[in-house]
């Protein structure tokens, strides 16, 4: 089975600051991870995914994450965060390529001005 | 090209009411999930489609759930009769059936209050 946990419900951070939004993952298989992020009335919208390869990857508005296969960690970032970032985030994985999803429990990132 | 639509984007019931949740999928997408998110907690998966067929349904949470998807294309939600703790927020979505890089796109969600 496979689980994933988001430690940080809640992430304040003022503009233009960097961002780190953490996720770990446990599963007996290998897994595809992804970012998810929820704008305000808005449905989920993917961010960034990995399948394989190179273990840092480049996602939408300027967020990256790093799949570390030792920690089972897949922690997002961004260097310098918009107030239009405000929104909530979900780290999910997948056993086949986006096909039934193990969702994380979310973050909600403020930005603040 | 629209995206998957869902219907209605809230609902308020009474315990023991029924409720019918919609999704339609972008048009040409095989593969339909449904997942449920309670309030606070990780958003779960319930089902998936084939088409019409069943693929997968062993989120479903017990049999006051009922979901079909005649002729492959929309698909209904229906919770009968409805409970305190199937309040939250359905999402449903879509995607290609095939190997490679297909992504799936989810829709913005049903919000159901349950009173």
């Amino acid at each position: 089975a496979q689980s994933v946990t988001q430690l940080d419900s809640q992430v304040p951070v003022f503009e233009e600051a960097p961002v780190e939004l953490r996720c770990n993952y446990s599963s007996s298989v290998s897994v595809y991870l992804f970012w998810y992020v929820q704008y305000p009335n808005q449905g989920l919208q993917l961010l960034l995914k990995y399948l394989s390869g190179s273990t840092l990857v480049k996602g939408i508005n300027g967020f990256e994450a790093e799949f570390n296969k030792s920690q089972t960690s897949f922690h997002l970032r961004k260097p310098s965060v918009h107030i239009s970032d405000t929104a909530e985030y979900f780290c999910a994985v997948s056993k086949y390529n986006f096909n039934k999803f193990y969702f994380g429990s979310g973050t909600k990132l403020n930005v603040k001005p | 090209e629209a995206g998957v639509t869902q219907f209605p984007s809230h609902s308020v019931i009474e315990k023991g009411q029924t409720v019918t949740l919609r999704c339609d999928p972008i048009s040409g997408h095989d593969n339909l999930y449904w997942y449920r998110r309670v309030m606070g907690k990780e958003i779960k998966f319930l089902l998936h489609f084939v088409k019409e067929s069943k693929q997968d349904e062993s989120g479903m949470p017990n049999n006051r759930f009922l979901a079909e998807r005649t002729g492959g294309t929309y698909s209904t939600l229906k919770v009968q009769p409805a409970e305190l703790e199937d309040s939250g927020v359905y999402f449903c979505a879509s995607s290609q059936v095939g190997t490679g890089d297909t992504e799936a796109f989810f829709g913005q969600g049903t919000r159901l209050t349950v009173v």
